[in-house]
């Protein structure tokens, strides 16, 4: 696609109910990112995929945080039992090399 | 780790000013410092980035400057436009196993004033 595609847009959860929040990066980008970013701050690194692997997973929170990318594209992050503390932006960005991330326009999750 | 401090966090300027964002970091061993604009509704995109062995750039109106001795790099955006309106976000990062492992610095909103 043209650029970094996240869906959904909006998610609204209670708390304790499980979610999973997709990205499909730009078609080649190899290297794929997830990033957190509460209001006001800047992103705050997740996790990092090499195409299938998952190479950098130190900055998911706990263990109720996890993601995956099965083939190599379309990953997605799932947080389960949600806490109201998970509420914030969440970005997924991609990029062909080492540097130079392309970002999508985020997932904006609200845990009540 | 690595920890990246942004000033100032708004920054109000007149058309056609200059504009001046600095950070400063913490990690010795980062060796690249992009600049990303966050517009309202999307994702940071890149606009600028530099690498510890130059000590500037200059993109049409946007320049950073780094000093490794210091830890402080900058961003400077002259003739500024109503469009420069957005978040500025500094980051630093290093080579972690092959790729570029960023902290972002907290933003500066930047206002243009027409």
């Amino acid at each position: 696609g043209a650029g970094v595609s996240q869906s959904p847009r909006y998610k609204v959860t209670k708390r304790g109910q499980d979610v999973a929040l997709r990205c499909d990066p730009i078609s080649g980008h190899v290297s794929l990112y997830w990033y957190r970013q509460a209001l006001g701050q800047g992103p705050e690194f997740l996790t990092y995929f090499n195409y299938e692997a998952q190479q950098d997973k130190s900055g998911l929170p706990n263990d109720r945080f996890s993601a995956e990318r099965p083939e190599g594209s379309i990953s997605t992050l799932t947080i389960q039992r949600t806490e109201q503390r998970d509420s914030a932006m969440y970005r997924c960005a991609s990029s062909l090399g080492p540097e130079k991330l392309f970002f999508g326009s985020g997932t904006q999750l609200s845990v009540l | 780790g690595e920890n990246v401090e942004q000033h100032p966090s708004t920054l109000s300027v007149q058309e056609g000013d200059s504009a001046v964002i600095k950070c400063t970091y913490s990690d010795s061993a980062s060796n690249y410092f992009p600049w990303y604009k966050q517009e309202l509704g999307k994702g940071p995109q890149l606009i600028i980035d530099i690498r510890s062995n130059v000590g500037e750039k200059k993109d049409q109106r946007i320049a950073v400057t780094l000093n490794k001795t210091a830890k402080h790099f900058s961003l400077h955006i002259t003739e500024t436009q109503p469009e420069d309106s957005a978040v500025y976000f500094c980051a630093a990062g290093r080579n972690s196993g092959g790729y570029q492992k960023v902290t972002f610095g907290t933003g500066t909103k930047l206002q243009v004033i027409p």
